[in-house]
């Protein structure tokens, strides 16, 4: 399969913990983005690399979240001291951007699902 | 603030029916436009998209239309199925400024057969 990849496909923490998620895109895909969906929402942007250097944020990401791509491949998705509101499925996806194409298709992985008891 | 709107949240429709998926918009900035299908637990599919160069994408049974003037989107499916069923999602994109989608809130088609 080598569609975007996401792990754990799901996770209950307690309260105040810390969970990290994974990601991995599209192979050669440059651009990758963090998105997160609740109950009857689209899913919302929490924020994006291109390569190795993550140039937005939302403002839906808190200092309790981080993200990393360390070496432009694989990302991951912190939550430190999760919250009961953080409970969602976290949405990673990726495309294949070039500065010259307009509107370049996001690809998106299967998504995981975060429940906070 | 929603800049994109789709309000209806849910359409059914007959088997080998058309079905007609609205969206809305409200930033000019957009420039480009996508339909995601989603089934429960799992992560948005991708359908079709269109540039706001073009008024008409066709492809298969799925073909999106788009007015700019009225800032306004279709998604049609004909003949529909009931393996359409799902959520639909429209996303709109500024490839000018910020690089995310933003997305409407969905709209549950369900094809009967």
């Amino acid at each position: 399969d080598t569609g975007v990849s996401q792990d754990p496909r799901h996770k209950i923490t307690k309260r105040g913990q810390n969970v990290t998620f994974r990601c991995d895109p599209i192979s050669e895909h440059n651009r990758l983005y963090w998105y997160r969906q609740t109950l009857g929402q689209g899913p919302e942007f929490l924020t994006y690399f291109q390569n190795e250097a993550q140039l937005e944020k939302s403002r839906l990401l808190s200092d309790r979240f981080s993200a990393e791509r360390p070496k432009g491949s694989f990302s991951t998705l912190e939550i430190q001291r999760t919250e009961q509101g953080d409970s969602a499925m976290y949405l990673c996806a990726s495309s294949l951007g070039h500065r010259e194409v307009t509107g370049n298709t996001i690809y998106f992985g299967e998504g995981s699902w975060l429940t906070v008891v | 603030d929603q800049q994109v709107k789709q309000n209806s949240p849910s359409l059914s429709v007959q088997e080998g029916r058309i079905s007609i998926l609205n969206c809305d918009y409200t930033n000019s900035m957009f420039d480009y436009f996508l339909w995601y299908k989603k089934y429960p637990a799992e992560g948005p599919t991708f359908l079709i998209s269109i540039s706001s160069i073009k008024d008409k994408n066709e492809d298969g049974r799925f073909t999106v239309f788009l007015n700019k003037s009225a800032k306004h989107l279709s998604l049609h499916i004909v003949p529909s199925q009931p393996g359409d069923s799902a959520v639909y999602f429209c996303a709109a994109y500024s490839s000018g400024s910020a690089r995310q989608l933003t997305f409407g809130s969905g709209t549950q088609l369900t094809v009967l057969p």
